[in-house]
């Protein structure tokens, strides 16, 4: 079974500083594909940004970007000049390639890590 | 678009109660997924439906929990009975195809006293 884990609970940074967040990630399979999503206070789960495992270069959505490392099954997400809209917790999540078994299209969702960021 | 929504947003109720979680996906969209989340587990996937079909539910913790998708616009997550260690908050999503981003309703709080 593939798991995701996110090993910092906690982070903080300063406005308009740049700060990176950790992701591994265990599974058997050559395809997939990986994501962040942002949870602010109001709950609502938001799309950051997204990897497609075949792809080599690094997704990047404005001031998010990801460093991809397939082979150390790593994929950290970097958010630069932060803001304090920024301040949330935030979910590697993976999902498969492949349909099997029921699997097709599930989510599967690190703990989190809670983003602060100080004016 | 409204996108997914979800009622009610909060539910408090009693221990032995029935909760019953309501959903609506966006227009058109073919999968609907529903996930837990706590503080001790995360977020874990529940149940999805392809075409109103659930696929999977190997996900719903017991028996006490259900859920049907009797059309395409709308989807209810029952418990019955209610208890305190299913206080969470229980998240609908929806997407076009099985790989297409998902998008999230806001949740709904659910705490059983």
């Amino acid at each position: 079974a593939q798991t995701v884990t996110q090993s910092q609970p906690e982070m903080s940074v300063q406005e308009a500083e740049t700060v990176t967040l950790s992701c591994t990630y265990d599974t058997s399979e050559s395809d997939y594909y990986l994501f962040w999503y942002k949870q602010p206070p109001s709950r609502q789960m938001i799309l950051v940004i997204r990897q497609e495992a075949y792809k080599q270069q690094n997704a990047t959505e404005n001031r998010f970007s990801v460093n991809f490392q397939k082979a150390a099954k790593s994929f950290s997400l970097k958010i630069s000049d932060s803001q304090l809209g920024d301040a949330a917790m935030y979910f590697c999540a993976y999902r498969s390639a492949f349909s099997y078994g029921g699997s097709q299209g599930n989510l599967i969702f690190g703990k989190g890590t809670k983003l602060s960021v100080k004016p | 678009d409204a996108g997914v929504i979800q009622s009610p947003r909060h539910e408090v109720t009693e221990m032995g109660q029935e909760v019953t979680l309501r959903c609506k996906p966006i227009s058109g969209h073919d999968y609907l997924f529903w996930y837990r989340q706590t503080m001790m587990r995360g977020l874990e996937l529940l149940i999805y439906f392809n075409n109103n079909v659930p696929i999977d539910d190997s996900g719903m913790p017991e028996d006490r929990f259900s859920a049907k998708m009797p059309n395409a616009s709308f989807s209810t997550l029952k418990i019955q009975p209610s208890e305190p260690r299913d206080s969470a908050v229980y998240f609908c999503a929806s997407s076009l195809g099985a790989y297409n981003e998902q998008f999230f309703g806001p949740g709904t709080r659910l705490t059983v006293l």
